[in-house]
């Protein structure tokens, strides 16, 4: 496989229920990113890692939580959501965190949330 | 605040038309503008990006322009093509957040054969 990978694709949950969205990246980087896509909303930063710690927390509701194990893998865990948190959730990796504008973006295929 | 402003929202066009999409940005300090297409069921890529010590770049259909002075910045795409049909998002540096890019709300573009 190469690039970056999402799963599931797809997801519905009920509000109480716990799940968690995986990403993974085949691209050798040492930056990952969780965006939240949202219907004619613009892309939302949630949150990033940078060789395997949080560099950024974009004031992200505690019923997210991110987990990266290793620069290759990042995880969302999903717990007592809202119907208003039902989205396209993007997993993005780039080469380094290293400033602003610095580098290519390669985003997974995303995670369509539906929260009953 | 921080935004990014993109227009049009949705654009129609013919084959073998051009197209334009505008963006507006309000740091003036914002020095790197990605342009990224999102086809239908998959992620956003990067298709082309200018640094601000350049007015233009092209890379052959496309083409961005970035005015510095005015705070705006253009994608333009010649001869389109129906695989055009996507939606593209144009996005600037977040003075606010180390390494953040502030996204557009995208534009639709549909390129009838």
């Amino acid at each position: 496989e190469t690039g970056v990978t999402q799963t599931p694709r797809h997801l519905v949950m009920g509000m109480t229920n716990k799940k968690s969205l995986k990403c993974e990246q085949h691209l050798g980087h040492n930056a990952m990113y969780w965006y939240k896509q949202s219907a004619k909303k613009p892309l939302e930063l949630m949150f990033v890692y940078s060789l395997e710690e949080r560099v950024e927390n974009n004031s992200v509701p505690s019923r997210f939580s991110p987990e990266c194990p290793n620069s290759s893998h990042l995880f969302l865990h999903l717990h007592t959501l809202q119907p208003e948190d039902s989205a396209l959730y993007l997993c993005a990796s780039s080469q380094d965190f290293s400033g602003v504008g610095t580098g290519e973006l390669f985003f997974g295929e995303g995670s369509r949330l539906t929260v009953l | 605040g921080e935004n990014v402003e993109q227009h049009p929202s949705t654009l129609s066009v013919q084959e073998g038309d051009s197209a334009v999409i505008k963006c507006t940005y309000s740091d003036s300090a914002s020095n790197y503008f990605p342009w990224y297409k999102q086809e239908l069921g998959k992620g956003p890529q990067l298709i082309i990006d200018i640094r601000s010590n350049v007015g233009e770049k092209k890379d052959q259909r496309i083409a961005v322009t970035l005015n510095k002075t005015a705070k705006h910045f253009s994608l333009h795409i010649t001869e389109t093509q129906p695989e055009d049909s996507a939606v593209y998002f144009c996005a600037a540096p977040s003075r606010r957040s180390q390494g953040n890019l502030i996204f557009g709300k995208g534009t639709k573009l549909s390129v009838k054969p």
